[in-house]
């Protein structure tokens, strides 16, 4: 079975440029997560998706990060301009509702974005 | 401020003796707890969990103590072996089916053969 599928990789950008980042999800998950991970922080989640629906977006560090889930199988994180302080690996996860254990989600590679 | 601490960066083991990585919460209302593991260039992935209605759980090599009174809880993990050379995070959550989780920032075990 497939997990969760992110692209790119790796994402090389010049400060104020957009970057997009995206995620396919396990098919049949309804649950959706957005994490970045830096060395000073972490893993902090940025937003997470129920059933396609923004749930709790926090977690975004500003209103240069933006996150959509058009539809079951497809979620974007957009940041608009991109600033170095955004270089960081970010995690895209997805969750069955009522797993046996509970909270047990499935993450992506993920993405290492580096913003010069 | 971090809610889930984990105050080693790194821990070395020999192979075959046990590793204890450790993890300190200040959330009291957290009450499930969650350790993945992370290989290089990989996403984490689950390891095992504990509810606070229990203080230990156990899944082969690998066991989970939570002490609720000290807010602490640790992961051993008997014998270690080379291929458990990964970074663990800790994690947890408030109320059962809660999907936010609040991570630690990892401890990196390299396990010496």
């Amino acid at each position: 079975d497939a997990g969760v599928i992110q692209s790119p990789r790796h994402e090389v950008t010049e400060m104020g440029q957009e970057v997009t980042l995206r995620c396919k999800p396990i098919s049949g998950h309804d649950y959706l997560f957005w994490y970045r991970q830096t060395m000073m922080r972490g893993l902090e989640l940025l937003i997470y998706f129920n059933n396609n629906v923004p749930i709790d977006d926090s977690g975004m560090p500003e209103d240069r990060f933006s996150a959509k889930m058009p539809n079951a199988s497809f979620s974007t994180l957009k940041i608009q301009p991109s600033e170095p302080r955004d270089s960081a690996v970010y995690f895209c996860a997805s969750s069955p509702t009522g797993t046996i254990s509970y909270n047990e989600q499935f993450f992506g590679p993920g993405t290492r974005l580096t913003v010069l | 401020d971090q809610q889930v601490k984990q105050n080693s960066p790194s821990l070395s083991v020999q192979e075959g003796r046990i590793s204890i990585l450790n993890c300190d919460y200040t959330n009291s209302m957290f009450d499930y707890f969650l350790w993945y593991k992370k290989y290089p260039a990989e996403g984490p992935t689950f390891l095992i969990s504990i509810s606070s209605i229990k203080d230990k759980n156990e899944d082969g090599r690998f066991t989970v103590f939570l002490n609720k009174s000290a807010k602490h809880l640790s992961l051993h993990i008997v014998p270690s072996q080379p291929g458990d050379s990964a970074v663990y995070f800790c994690a947890a959550s408030v109320g059962a089916g809660s999907y936010q989780l609040t991570f630690g920032k990892g401890t990196k075990l390299s396990v010496i053969p």
